[in-house]
């Protein structure tokens, strides 16, 4: 199956700072997303990004299909920032189906 | 409009027992898909449905089973509960399959004990 790696595993920030989290991923994919999920769970979409660029306030991502990567930016970090960011990617599992296949994710500590 | 909503929030049980967990979709949403994800590691697929049809299923025993009903909802069945069965259970909705944002419910903490 498809492999999808996020780097760095982990990641500790002072507020204010700018980081950049990576996802790279094995073989095409139909779409990528990329979430955050909070201390109780929930997995927030972020980003529905196949390819090229989106912003939304200070976070921002790319994703360059052809070279099999996508970045998310996050700027002038804030605590509430805080949390694991997962990619996920989407691909054809055989049989109709098309599942979503997760990094293990960044966890991100934005400390004051 | 309401997002995906799932129940329960938390449920305890014991080795061998069965149990059964419920997902509603966003309205108009017509697939749901099932996830596990155990501490520290990213959800992990376990089954889609569209169209009240089974469209996939992932690497999991057949203890692991599902259905969707009529109105798009779905319940997740596992029967003879392990403990490595304690997990956060995700339920994903989207309109359709393939192409299509996956969006998720809070999620179901399951404890065997």
């Amino acid at each position: 199956g498809i492999q999808v790696e996020q780097s760095p595993p982990d990641l500790i920030l002072q507020e204010g700072a700018n980081s950049t989290l990576r996802c790279n991923f094995s073989d095409s994919v139909n779409n990528l997303q990329w979430f955050h999920q909070n201390p109780w769970g929930q997995l927030i979409n972020l980003f529905y990004i196949p390819s090229g660029t989106k912003q939304n306030g200070r976070l921002s991502a790319t994703t360059v299909a052809t070279e099999r990567y996508s970045l998310l930016y996050i700027s002038s970090s804030q605590t509430t920032d805080s949390g694991v960011y997962f990619c996920a990617v989407e691909r054809s599992g055989g049989a109709g189906s098309y599942q979503l296949t997760f990094g293990k994710g960044t966890k991100l500590s934005v400390i004051p | 409009d309401a997002g995906v909503t799932q129940s329960p929030t938390h449920l305890i049980k014991t080795r061998g027992q069965h149990v059964t967990l419920r997902c509603s979709p966003i309205s108009g949403h017509k697939s749901v898909s099932w996830y596990q994800q155990v501490l520290g590691q990213g959800p992990q697929f376990i089954f889609q449905y569209y169209e009240k049809e089974e469209r996939g299923r992932g690497n999991f025993p057949d203890r692991f089973s599902a259905r969707q009903f009529p109105n798009y909802s779905s319940e997740l069945n596992v029967n003879a509960l392990l403990l490595g069965d304690s997990a956060l259970y995700l339920c994903a909705s989207s309109f359709r399959v393939p192409y299509n944002e996956q969006f998720f419910g809070p999620g179901t903490r399951l404890t065997v004990l």
